[in-house]
């Protein structure tokens, strides 16, 4: 069983859906959680940081942990074209310590 | 935000060549940076660990002798692919934490490799 599962889509919505990505993971002792954004040919782009259970929110993005049930999200209102891109979500223990990656999650949106 | 850059960002060189990739934090000091690999439609793999002023760590599988990792300064990593093969061409990332209460890493714009 690998460390973190992300679904890698493709995930296809219409320009101003919600859309939900998710990722689960098997390492109790991740303590914090990342969502990075990657255009193609480019290096990824950190878009949220959570540390806790719970909600955090930015602009149109929202990230959401469940420590207990070992799961993550992100959610985008408002899709638009330009948020087409490929999510990773991943996860650390703290400190300067590697970083664990899912798969990615692929995602378009049409106009 | 923490930048951080990578030169070049890409290059072609010939198999049985060398080629050095350099990763910079610009307005940060980063004691640790880290390299991945990433081929396409697959996720970022690391694949060592740098630290300024002692060897890096490896991960399981990289052959350290063919990815030498040097970190002399506290923005500069360098990652030497020595002797590439067509099988080396990827995508290499670089990435270093930042401090201040925030247990995040930035990345480098990355660096395409592709060995004829």
């Amino acid at each position: 069983q690998k460390e973190v599962e992300q679904d890698p889509g493709p995930l296809s919505v219409p320009e101003g859906a919600i859309v939900s990505l998710n990722c689960t993971y098997s390492n109790s002792a991740f303590q914090y959680f990342m969502w990075y954004r990657q255009y193609s040919r480019k290096g990824p782009e950190l878009l949220m940081y959570t540390y806790s259970s719970g909600n955090k929110e930015d602009g149109r993005f929202t990230a959401q942990v469940d420590k207990s049930s070992k799961y993550i999200s992100l959610f985008i209102r408002d899709s638009q074209p330009s948020d087409s891109a490929t999510y990773l979500c991943a996860m650390g223990i703290g400190g300067y310590q590697k970083v664990t990656f899912g798969t990615g999650t692929k995602l378009q949106v049409i106009p | 935000g923490a930048v951080v850059s990578q030169h070049p960002s890409w290059v072609i060189c010939k198999s049985g060549t060398s080629v050095k990739i350099e990763c910079r934090s610009l307005d940060f000091q980063a004691t640790t940076m880290f390299w991945y690999r990433q081929f396409p439609k697959q996720s970022l793999m690391l694949m060592a660990t740098s630290n300024e002023g002692s060897k890096a760590t490896y991960e399981q599988g990289v052959e350290k002798d063919k990815f030498l990792i040097n970190h002399a300064s506290l923005t500069l990593s360098t990652l030497t692919v020595t002797s590439a093969h067509p099988e080396d061409s990827s995508f290499y990332i670089c990435s270093a934490p930042t401090s201040g209460g925030k247990d995040t890493q930035y990345f480098g714009p990355g660096t395409r490799l592709t060995v004829l």
